[in-house]
């Protein structure tokens, strides 16, 4: 079945202990996207990666990075975590945009609360 | 930086009534605009899309149109029914790649039976 994981999907953890929420998808996919979502405030991207190794800071990147050491996983690393990244975490992926079937699929969520 | 405003923030129509989203985009350079549905507790779909190169798009019941001189898309979805309840996002991609979005706040519908 294609689809996109996230892991863990629910976690509570106190304020700078580090933590890694893992994505990964099955549909070969070269972009992967990484977004957080706040009442009120839709998604906001958080970053994204066009392919290995290549990353881009999205709209709220402070306090967060990533890596893509390959194609089907993309971690978001909270080194730090503090309150406000409380929040609903989303994985995304597609394909490169020219391509037919383009279309950003999203994994189930995380929700993270920081105290 | 790109900004999309979406409105209204709530609506509520009765079932076989049609509902109409709009957004607005701040970048003329914002080529593909996604729209999303999201159910309470579920992830975002995609629902329909559209390019710069197109003015209109009908998936049975939905709709998508564009202005690109006014910088505004809409969504439209007629003959609603119960299951259409949910929270619709636009959304526009800034660097015509398909991978960097800004969204809208959202749009909670709620279709009376």
């Amino acid at each position: 079945e294609a689809q996109v994981t996230q892991n863990p999907r629910y976690l509570i953890t106190v304020t700078g202990k580090k933590l890694t929420v893992t994505c990964s998808q099955n549909m070969n996919h070269e972009y992967m996207s990484w977004y957080r979502q706040d009442p009120g405030l839709g998604l906001r991207q958080i970053y994204y990666s066009m392919n290995v190794e290549v990353t881009d800071k999205g709209d709220v990147p402070e306090g967060y990075k990533v890596s893509r050491k390959e194609k089907r996983n993309f971690p978001l690393i909270l080194e730090s975590p503090s309150p406000n990244q409380t929040s609903l975490y989303f994985c995304a992926s597609s394909l490169r945009f020219g391509q037919l079937n383009y279309e950003q699929y999203f994994g189930p969520g995380t929700r993270l609360t920081v105290t | 930086g790109e900004n999309v405003e979406q409105h209204p923030s709530t609506l509520s129509v009765q079932e076989g009534d049609s509902a109409v989203i709009k957004c607005t985009y701040s970048d003329s350079a914002s080529n593909y605009f996604p729209w999303y549905k999201q159910e309470l507790g579920k992830r975002p779909q995609l629902i329909i899309d559209i390019r710069s190169n197109v003015g209109e798009k009908k998936d049975q019941r939905i709709a998508v149109t564009l202005n690109k001189t006014a910088k505004h898309f809409s969504l439209h979805i007629t003959e609603t029914q119960p299951e259409d309840s949910a929270v619709y996002f636009c959304a526009a991609d800034r660097d015509n790649y398909g991978q960097n979005f800004v969204f809208g706040p959202g749009t909670r519908l709620s279709v009376l039976p």
